[in-house]
């Protein structure tokens, strides 16, 4: 059993430039959720996706946003980044149920210069 | 919207030493509860859960239980090791119109010092 991957592990942008993040959800899990984590805080939900298709969205813009492939892997896009946006993005993923385990990956680290 | 808050770190203990980390929540309806930790270097995990009123969650020594009544669900461990020197948050999943919604604290950290 794999659990979840991300890539990169490190990235660098300049402010008004579009990114890509990726995640392979753990082996039997069709839901993903990508977090927001910064510097001493806790992980903000960003949204989640179940089947290809978002299924609950938290307090982030329009230019964020996200797919889900047939295979459940994932994509976090954020366009036009700020200095903001700057932090720890996390991946989780998950058997669809309001009381299921999320196993998270190691995040993708993203500095906006 | 839903909120979990938890008590301020950093923690300080020394070994065997009795453990305590509060969390307090606000959301609809009955949410599950959950303990992640991270350990230095390594990512978040599952520590523990309960689903329902009432319902203890339990593991590697730390327990929690599901307070309704005062929206609560405190960590506990009564004899802390070196090795569970960790951030600690508390998180819950939203149901109803939060489905699909996890809101976490913004973490505790723990120092246990030998």
């Amino acid at each position: 059993e794999t659990g979840v991957t991300q890539s990169p592990t490190h990235l660098i942008k300049t402010r008004g430039q579009q990114v890509t993040l990726r995640c392979s959800s753990q082996s039997g899990h069709n839901t993903v959720s990508w977090y927001q984590q910064a510097l001493g805080q806790g992980p903000q939900f960003i949204f989640q996706y179940y089947r290809e298709e978002e299924n609950g969205r938290g307090n982030f813009p329009p230019r964020f946003s996200g797919l889900q492939f047939p295979n459940y892997s994932s994509e976090l896009n954020v366009n036009a980044l700020e200095l903001d946006d700057s932090a720890l993005y996390l991946c989780a993923s998950s058997w669809r149920d309001y009381t299921d385990t999320q196993y998270f990956g190691p995040g993708t680290r993203l500095t906006v210069l | 919207g839903d909120s979990v808050t938890q008590m301020e770190g950093p923690v300080t203990l020394s070994e065997e030493a009795f453990l305590t980390i509060n969390c307090t929540y606000t959301a609809t309806g009955y949410p599950s509860l959950f303990w992640y930790v991270q350990y230095p270097g390594e990512g978040l995990q599952l520590l523990l859960k309960a689903t329902k009123a009432d319902d203890k969650g339990s593991n590697k020594g730390f327990e929690a239980t599901y307070r309704k009544e005062t929206t609560s669900f405190h960590l506990e461990k009564g004899s802390v090791q070196v090795s569970d020197s960790a951030v600690y948050f508390c998180a819950l999943s939203g149901v109803g119109t939060n489905a699909g919604k996890s809101t976490f604290g913004d973490g505790t950290t723990l120092t246990v010092k030998p």
